[in-house]
């Protein structure tokens, strides 16, 4: 395992739902990272957080908010979502040192939560 | 920003064969070429990694090598076997994760 784990693993819901996707870490890092991945498209950065501070939001409808209480927990809340937003939605940490904003690090990926929305 | 073209889309080789994905780059300031791994029901995971200072690197059967005036990277699987078996992803970025791209992915099929 990756040290990351997400749940749920599957998730239906309708576009009226509120629902939200959880993501913990047993690795110790500071930084963390939420993606969309859709079939045959590239992986979408949508959320960074680094110490629990929102770091990046990469121009995400508002219809998704991310949590971050603390540096092991993240989450994402949906509300009024749309068909277009079925997909795969990916959890990552990184180790989240004070020079990550000046290089790359590793990430360590959860499973994913496979969202449809009927 | 940067974009990160991943060919082919598919690859089937036989056991024991050889397996090259390719990648090409359009921001020159791309300094780092990290791949990932993704089983079925997983999320992926880092196999291998580059930075832009280094031509190649190999790790047992797996190697990357980087062709930075030409702004492509490969990655080269030796002696495939059946749990090689995945989709392949690239990615490049010039800065931080936070500009990080990735390819499409490149699933890749081994026959025994």
């Amino acid at each position: 395992e990756t040290g990351v784990t997400q749940t749920p693993r599957h998730l239906v819901m309708g576009m009226t739902n509120k629902k939200s996707l959880k993501c913990e870490q047993h690795l110790g890092h500071n930084a963390m990272y939420w993606y969309k991945q859709s079939a045959k498209k590239p992986l979408e950065l949508m959320f960074v957080y680094s110490l629990e501070e929102r770091v990046e939001n990469n121009s995400v409808p508002s219809r998704f908010s991310p949590e971050c209480p603390n540096s092991s927990h993240l989450f994402l809340h949906l509300h009024t979502l749309q068909p277009e937003d079925s997909a795969l939605y990916l959890c990552a940490s990184s180790q989240g040192t004070g020079d990550m904003w000046r290089t790359n690090e590793k990430l360590f990926f959860g499973s994913g939560t496979q969202l449809s929305v009927l | 920003g940067e974009n990160v073209e991943q060919h082919p889309s598919t690859l089937s080789v036989q056991e024991g064969d050889s397996a090259v994905i390719k990648c090409t780059y359009s921001d020159s300031a791309s300094n780092y070429f990290p791949w990932y791994k993704q089983e079925l029901g997983k999320g992926p995971q880092l196999i291998i990694d580059i930075r832009s200072n280094v031509g190649e690197k190999k790790d047992q059967r797996i190697a990357v090598t980087l062709n930075k005036t030409a702004k492509h990277f490969s990655l080269h699987i030796t002696e495939t076997q059946p749990e090689d078996s995945a989709v392949y992803f690239c990615a490049a970025s010039p800065y931080n994760n936070n500009d990080m791209r990735f390819g499409a992915g490149t699933r890749l099929t081994v026959k025994p």
